[in-house]
């Protein structure tokens, strides 16, 4: 069963730049999850996703960020414009609804100069 | 607001020796799921061990094992015959309606 999928791995930008993180879900599963891990700290949810619906977006910065997942399978989290705190590692997890298990990515490195 | 705490963020331990994480966290809910999580330098998450709080008996898989500890809310990771691949980062997590992680503890094994 192949994992879940996220691009790029890094990439590095200008403040006030915008970018893109990709994600792939696990197929089948119902509901994604968009992370961000600061250095030296745990994953803080950004946004929860159940098929194409948004279920918990309330610490998503929404003046900057956005995500979405049209289709109910692949989602995109953008940043725009990009602030030097934003510098971190964005994961992706997806979960089915059964079961009470996260799988996660390998992250997206995001790096703001 | 449920937290997980981490208080210890480093430890050590030799290799084929057993070493304790530790963890505590701050709930009023009576239903809710307690994960281990590893984070080696791939960055990828990985589940050790899950605990569901309605369940006395103490999860095991393989060399790890947990000591969960309802009413004082401790849920501590014991790594028995530590081999040099469990060098990561833990991070404890806590869920009812969403996924809270602790700050992490960086685990080193000394060959």
């Amino acid at each position: 069963e192949a994992g879940v999928a996220q691009s790029p791995r890094y990439k590095i930008i200008e403040k006030r730049q915008s970018v893109a993180f990709w994600c792939n879900p696990i197929s089948g599963h119902a509901t994604l999850y968009w992370y961000q891990q600061i250095l030296g700290q745990g994953p803080k949810l950004l946004i929860q996703f159940q098929n194409n619906g948004v279920v918990d977006d309330s610490q998503l910065p929404k003046d900057r960020f956005s995500a979405e997942r049209l289709k109910g399978v692949d989602s995109t989290l953008k940043i725009q414009p990009a602030k030097l705190e934003d510098s971190a590692v964005y994961l992706c997890a997806s979960s089915s609804i059964r079961k009470n298990i996260q799988y996660f990515g390998a992250g997206t490195r995001l790096s703001v100069l | 607001a449920q937290t997980v705490t981490q208080s210890q963020p480093e430890m050590s331990v030799q290799e084929a020796e057993t070493v304790t994480l530790s963890c505590t966290y701050d709930t009023s809910e009576s239903d809710y799921y307690l994960f281990w999580y590893k984070q080696p330098p791939s960055r990828q998450m990985i589940l050790v061990i899950r605990q569901e709080a309605y369940k006395q008996q103490n999860a095991t898989e393989n060399r790890f094992s947990v000591n969960f500890q309802k009413a004082a809310k401790s849920f501590s990771l014991k790594i028995s015959d530590s081999q040099l691949g469990d060098a990561a980062m833990y991070f404890c997590a806590y869920r009812s309606r969403k996924l809270t992680f602790g700050k992490g503890i960086t685990l080193s094994v000394r060959p």
